[in-house]
C-alpha cells in the first residue's frame, strides 16, 4: 500500500548546479503533478502529465525547469542551473484522473522534496 | 485564465466556528476541493463539491458554493486544536485534460 514516493527529501545544492527530483506515483495513477511550495506561499503549479497525452507545461517558471515521465510512472523534474529563487518544497501528486462518473480527481501528495540553494 | 484566491490567515477561539472563504475565476470549474495540510504534513483531501451542487455537509464540515459569485467557503464547527492547519481551495474542469489549480492557502490558528 505504497503512497506517492518523493526523493530526495532534502536537497542542499551550490547556485549554478543542477538538480534532480525524482517521484514515484501510486500505481495504476495515470495522472501526475508537479506543484512548488515556497514558504508563505500557496501551491504553484509547474506542469501536468494526463497518460499518454502530451504534458500541459504551461506552470513551468523559466527554461531551466523540464519534467518527464518515462513508462507512464515514474516522473523526474529537472532544474539547470539552480537560482536561490528555486528553494522551495517540491510536491508531486497523482491521481486516477478525471475520466469516469464515480472519480473525483483526489490528489494524493508525496512528502515533497525541499531544495535549497545556496 | 484560471485563478484561485483564498485570505492568508484566520485566527479563532477554540470551539467557536471557523469559515474559510475562497474564490474562484474559471466559469467552467466543476469539481471544487478542500485540501489540509497539518504542520509538517502532505495534503490531503479533506473534501469536495461538485459545481451543481449548492451545500455539501460532512460532520463537522460545511461546504458552500454559490456559482453565481465564484465563491467557495468551508464551515468548520466547533474548531479544535487539532484544526490547526492550513487550508487550500483548489477547482478543475471535468476534463482528463484539465490540471488542477490550489489558491495560496488558509493558515488557521486556533486561540484557547
Amino acid at each position: 500500500g505504497a503512497g506517492v514516493s518523493q526523493s530526495p527529501s532534502n536537497k542542499v545544492t551550490e547556485k549554478g548546479k543542477d538538480v534532480e527530483l525524482r517521484c514515484d506515483p501510486i500505481s495504476g495513477h495515470t495522472a501526475l503533478y508537479w506543484y512548488r511550495q515556497s514558504l508563505g506561499q500557496g501551491l504553484e503549479f509547474l506542469i501536468y502529465f494526463q497518460g499518454n497525452s502530451a504534458p500541459d507545461k504551461s506552470g513551468l517558471p523559466s527554461d531551466r525547469f523540464s519534467a518527464e515521465r518515462t513508462g507512464g510512472s515514474v516522473s523526474t523534474l529537472t532544474i539547470q542551473r539552480t537560482q536561490q529563487e528555486d528553494s522551495a518544497v517540491y510536491l508531486c501528486a497523482s491521481s486516477l484522473g478525471l475520466t469516469g462518473t464515480v472519480n473525483t480527481g483526489e490528489l494524493f501528495f508525496g512528502e515533497g522534496s525541499r531544495l535549497t540553494v545556496l | 485564465g484560471e485563478d484561485v484566491e483564498q485570505s492568508l490567515f484566520l485566527s479563532v477561539r477554540e470551539g467557536d466556528s471557523s469559515v474559510i472563504n475562497c474564490t474562484y475565476t474559471d466559469s467552467s470549474s466543476t469539481y471544487l476541493y478542500w485540501y489540509k495540510q497539518e504542520p509538517g504534513a502532505g495534503l490531503q483531501l479533506l473534501t469536495y463539491i461538485f459545481s451543481n451542487m449548492d451545500m455539501k455537509q460532512d460532520q463537522r464540515l460545511t461546504v458552500l458554493l454559490n456559482k453565481k459569485d465564484k465563491h467557495l467557503s468551508l464551515r468548520i464547527a466547533d474548531t479544535q486544536t487539532g484544526d490547526s492547519a492550513i487550508y487550500f481551495c483548489a477547482e478543475t474542469r471535468y476534463s482528463s485534460a484539465s490540471k488542477i489549480i490550489f489558491g495560496s492557502g488558509t493558515r488557521l490558528s486556533i486561540r484557547p
